[in-house]
C-alpha cells in the first residue's frame, strides 16, 4: 500500500526567506503523480505544484519549486521569497485512483 | 467560473438529529469525493463516486451515507451525528481516474451540539 510521510509538523520562516518542506512516499508503481496542497486557515484546499513520476525535471510554478528524487521516493517542496500569505498548513500527496495525503505541515511566515 | 460548491459552509446540529451537507460542481466531472477533516489532520476519505458508481472505503462508519442524483450534485448525509463527528467535510471532484487533479470545495464545518 502506498503511504506518504512528512516528518515536520511545524516549520516557520521569516518573510523574504527561503523554506522546504519534506515530504518522503512508499509505492511500487512506476508512474504516478505527486502534490503538494496548499491549506490556509479556514480556507480552501488549493493546489500549489505537481510532479509526474515519468519527468525527470523538477516542477516549478513561480516561487513554488520541487526536489524531486525517484529513487529515494523523496518529494520536497521548496518555497522561495516567502510571503505572508504562504502562511498554511502543507499537504504532500500521491495521486492513485485516489489522494493518499501526508499528514500536514504547518508553515507559519513571521514578518 | 467552473468550480466545485459546498453548502452550507457552517452547519450545527445536535445529537442524534441527522443532517446532509451539499456539494455541487460545474467542472462535469465524472468522479466525486467526500472527505472529512479534524483539526490539523490531513483529510480522511470517507466514500467517492465514479459517475453513478458508489465506491466506499473500508473504515467509513455506516452512519455516513452518501448520494448523487445526477452528475452535478453529491450529498453527505449523517444519519445520526455524534460528538466526534464534528470535523470540516470536503467535497472534491476529479474528471476521470486518470486525471490528475482533484480540486477541492472550500468545506463544510459541522458541529455537533
Amino acid at each position: 500500500a502506498q503511504t506518504v510521510t512528512q516528518s515536520q509538523p511545524e516549520m516557520s520562516v521569516q518573510e523574504a526567506e527561503t523554506v522546504t518542506l519534506s515530504c518522503t512516499y512508499d509505492t511500487s508503481e512506476s508512474n504516478y503523480y505527486l502534490f503538494w496542497y496548499k491549506q490556509p486557515p479556514s480556507r480552501q484546499m488549493i493546489l500549489v505544484i505537481r510532479q509526474e513520476a515519468y519527468k525527470q525535471q523538477n516542477a516549478t510554478e513561480n516561487r513554488f519549486s520541487v526536489n524531486f528524487q525517484k529513487a529515494a521516493k523523496s518529494f520536497s517542496l521548496k518555497i522561495s521569497d516567502s510571503q505572508l500569505g504562504d502562511t498554511a498548513m502543507y499537504f504532500c500527496a500521491y495521486n492513485t485512483d485516489k489522494l493518499i495525503f501526508g499528514t500536514g505541515t504547518r508553515l507559519q511566515v513571521f514578518p | 467560473d467552473a468550480m466545485v460548491i459546498q453548502n452550507p459552509r457552517y452547519q450545527v446540529t445536535q445529537f442524534g438529529k441527522p443532517v446532509t451537507l451539499s456539494c455541487s460542481q460545474t467542472l462535469n466531472h465524472n468522479v466525486m469525493y467526500w472527505y472529512q477533516q479534524k483539526s490539523s489532520q490531513a483529510p480522511k476519505l470517507l466514500f467517492h463516486y465514479y459517475d453513478k458508481d458508489f465506491n466506499n472505503e473500508a473504515d467509513t462508519p455506516d452512519n455516513f451515507q452518501s448520494r448523487r442524483p445526477n452528475t452535478s450534485f453529491c450529498f453527505l448525509d449523517i444519519r445520526s451525528p455524534g460528538l466526534g463527528d464534528a470535523a470540516m467535510y470536503l467535497c472534491a471532484t476529479k474528471g476521470d481516474y486518470n486525471s490528475y487533479e482533484q480540486y477541492f470545495g472550500p468545506g463544510t464545518r459541522l458541529t455537533v451540539t
